[in-house]
């Protein structure tokens, strides 16, 4: 089945120590995206990709890292300059690239993350 | 209105009940406008994306209607089931980001048997 996967499900952070966030998708979609959810808030754009090798900023990215060296895979590095990484975190992928609105995104089951 | 603000922030219905909730969006720069089902424990699924003012999309007993000009969407669910229980999101992509989506909060549909 085609979809996107995210790993792990759930992650511990210490303090001080970076993590990293799987994300793979094998709809061959060019667009990908990362989002962070907070209790009573919307999601929010961390960064996103629109082809191998490129990425932008989106709203929060301080203390986050990614990169794209493989059109199925975006990982998201979550760095000890994140103050509050407590939060949970979702992937997703689009067709087409980022210039095309009327494409509905497509999400992964997410990861939760939590400070030890 | 400078974000996507959806309402109610929650909702309980009975079952076969109908109901609706609203998504205001700013109408300037708009390109599209996306709702998503959310599922506890799954990923959130698409259900609508609408361009035009005036659309109107329907998949099943759901619903949906489009007014660009004045910046609101409203989703409609006819005769409620358990089953539609849900976080609804509504997003839109507008201003400088053709693609990026901005999220409302969603509204919390629990429908009780």
């Amino acid at each position: 089945d085609g979809g996107i996967t995210q790993s792990p499900k759930y992650l511990f952070r210490k303090e001080g120590q970076n993590v990293t966030l799987s994300c793979e998708q094998n709809l061959n979609h060019d667009a990908m995206y990362w989002y962070r959810q907070d209790p009573g808030q919307g999601l929010r754009l961390i960064y996103y990709s629109q082809i191998v090798n490129d990425f932008q900023k989106g709203d929060i990215a301080e203390g986050y890292s990614v990169s794209r060296e493989k059109k199925e895979s975006f990982p998201l590095t979550v760095t000890s300059a994140q103050k509050n990484p407590t939060a949970f975190y979702l992937c997703a992928s689009k067709q087409g690239s980022d210039f095309i609105s009327n494409q509905p995104q497509h999400f992964g089951d997410g990861t939760r993350l939590s400070i030890l | 209105i400078l974000n996507v603000e959806q309402s109610p922030q929650s909702l309980h219905v009975q079952e076969g009940d109908s109901t609706n909730f609203t998504c205001s969006f700013p109408s300037s720069n708009f390109y599209a406008l996306h709702w998503y089902r959310w599922e506890t424990a799954k990923s959130p699924e698409a259900l609508f994306v609408m361009t035009l003012n005036g659309d109107e999309k329907k998949k099943g007993r759901i619903s949906a209607t489009l007014n660009t000009k004045e910046g609101y969407s409203y989703l409609y669910i006819k005769g409620s089931q358990p089953e539609d229980s849900a976080t609804y999101l509504c997003s839109r992509a507008g201003g400088t980001s053709y693609g990026k989506l901005t999220f409302g909060q969603g509204t919390i549909l629990t429908v009780h048997p």
